[in-house]
């Protein structure tokens, strides 16, 4: 099936400090989701990419829809400690009829007051 | 908007018996509705796509008789974890696509121990 390779697997940071993870993929993707989940609960869509350039932002996020339509980043600005969790890539590939999300493994960011 | 239900949030059950948990659109319709389970520390794995009215396409792996889903409404999905064992033991989480949406919005899971 389709792979997407989130990284980094986890990130460690000050509080203040800004913070930047990634997906990429041999495939193209017509769509680029960013999730986040906290411990015990299920993802929250943080923001959606439609078209290839594309950067949007979300109060201290902003994630860009890659131009070749293989890959996606997400910055968070001034982190907070609140921002911890995991945080999710998932995507549509070009070929996928099903409109099943494709997810990364996932960037585990922990924030130190 | 874009509320995603399930119940329950966790449950605690014995080897042998049935479990069914219930997934809600709260403020949307939804053809489709996902299912999802989730190991600690790892990646969400799709199990199965729930579509309104019709029968449900499973992943390769999971067996269709064993986790039963019914999509009845355009707002509701149940998954049933049949004769379930210790190792059906897991955080099972579901999802809703909106019409016309390629946006999925996740419930809060259900926390599934089989004793």
């Amino acid at each position: 099936g389709q792979q997407l390779n989130q990284s980094p697997q986890s990130m460690f940071i000050q509080e203040g400090e800004d913070v930047s993870m990634n997906c990429t993929s041999s495939s193209i993707f017509n769509t680029w989701l960013w999730y986040k989940q906290e411990p015990g609960e299920g993802p929250v869509l943080l923001i959606a990419l439609y078209k290839a350039g594309e950067l949007t932002s979300n109060g201290r996020l902003t994630a860009q829809f890659g131009i070749t339509r293989k890959d996606s980043f997400l910055n968070i600005s001034a982190s907070i400690p609140s921002d911890v969790g995991i945080y999710f890539c998932a995507g549509h590939p070009k070929n996928n009829a099903g409109n099943m999300l494709t997810f990364g493994g996932g960037t585990r960011l922990m924030v130190k007051p | 908007g874009a509320v995603v239900s399930q119940h329950p949030s966790r449950v605690i059950c014995k080897s042998g018996t049935s479990v069914k948990i219930e997934c809600r659109s709260l403020d949307f319709q939804a053809t489709t509705m996902f299912w999802y389970r989730q190991f600690p520390k790892q990646s969400l794995m799709l199990m199965a796509t729930s579509n309104e009215g019709s029968k449900a396409t499973y992943e390769q792996g999971v067996e269709k008789d064993k986790f039963l889903i019914n999509h009845a409404s355009l707002t509701l999905s149940t998954l049933t974890v049949t004769s379930a064992h210790p190792e059906d033991s897991s955080f099972y989480i579901c999802s809703a696509r909106p019409l016309s949406s390629y946006e999925q919005y996740f419930g809060p899971g259900t926390r599934l121990t089989v004793t």
